[in-house]
């Protein structure tokens, strides 16, 4: 089964800058979708981009996706401490419904 | 979208015993699923919970090791059966409500952190 990857595993800046976050799928997908997790909670489902769509912007997060190279970026502008958090991409390839393909996620850390 | 009460939020438990944890939404809901999150671990799903029928389960995941019960459209348990130390993981229940049905966006419990000695 396909798994979506994202790179970088762990990730650590200043408040104020801007972090870009990674995921690589490997089959066809129906939507890809970006979901956060603060520490000890559960994930909150942050942005969805279809696959007939190349970039789509919510607040200070933009998503951008490449089908040709099966990849989605996240980037988050202007970070907060609050946006310390996992974030995991997580895949629709149009399986039974509900089958989301998370990847191992990527550890956003903010410094104020 | 759905709000949902998962419960315990945390238990350290001893090897060869059970636990049961409760996940309960304000709405009806279609679907309802639970995860495994293994430490610093993507999420794994481990079944779909139907309605008024057994669970679907995935690969490596067994019905005697994992029963869950869905009851009603705003109700469900897991159990973890027989638990070692390798079931220390947090479990997670999500749902599908109308709403997302089509988009397949899915709305999480805070999640189960469970401890096995």
């Amino acid at each position: 089964s396909q798994q979506g990857e994202e790179d970088p595993q762990a990730l650590s800046i200043q408040e104020g800058e801007n972090a870009t976050m990674n995921c690589s799928y490997k089959t066809s997908i129906n939507n890809l979708q970006w979901y956060r997790q603060n520490s000890g909670r559960g994930l909150v489902h942050l942005i969805l981009i279809r696959s007939n769509e190349r970039e789509k912007h919510s607040g200070r997060l933009r998503v951008t996706l490449d089908t040709s190279k099966k990849s989605s970026s996240l980037l988050i502008t202007a970070s907060r401490a609050a946006d310390t958090a996992s974030y995991f991409c997580a895949t629709d390839y149009g399986g039974s419904q509900g089958n989301l393909i998370f990847g191992k996620g990527t550890t956003h850390s903010v410094k104020p | 979208s759905a709000v949902i009460s998962q419960k315990p939020s945390r238990d350290i438990c001893q090897r060869g015993t059970s636990l049961t944890i409760q996940c309960q939404v304000d709405s009806q809901v279609t679907m309802m699923f639970w995860y495994r999150q293994q430490p610093g671990q993507s999420l794994t799903l481990i079944a779909t919970a139907n309605q008024g029928s057994e669970a679907t389960y995935e690969s490596g995941f067994v019905i005697d090791k994992f029963p869950i019960s869905r009851p009603n459209l705003t109700f469900s348990t897991l159990t973890v059966s027989n638990m070692s130390p390798e079931d220390s993981s947090i479990y997670l229940c999500s749902v599908l409500d109308k709403t997302a049905l089509a988009k397949n966006i899915q709305y999480f419990g805070a999640g189960t952190r469970l401890s096995v000695l």
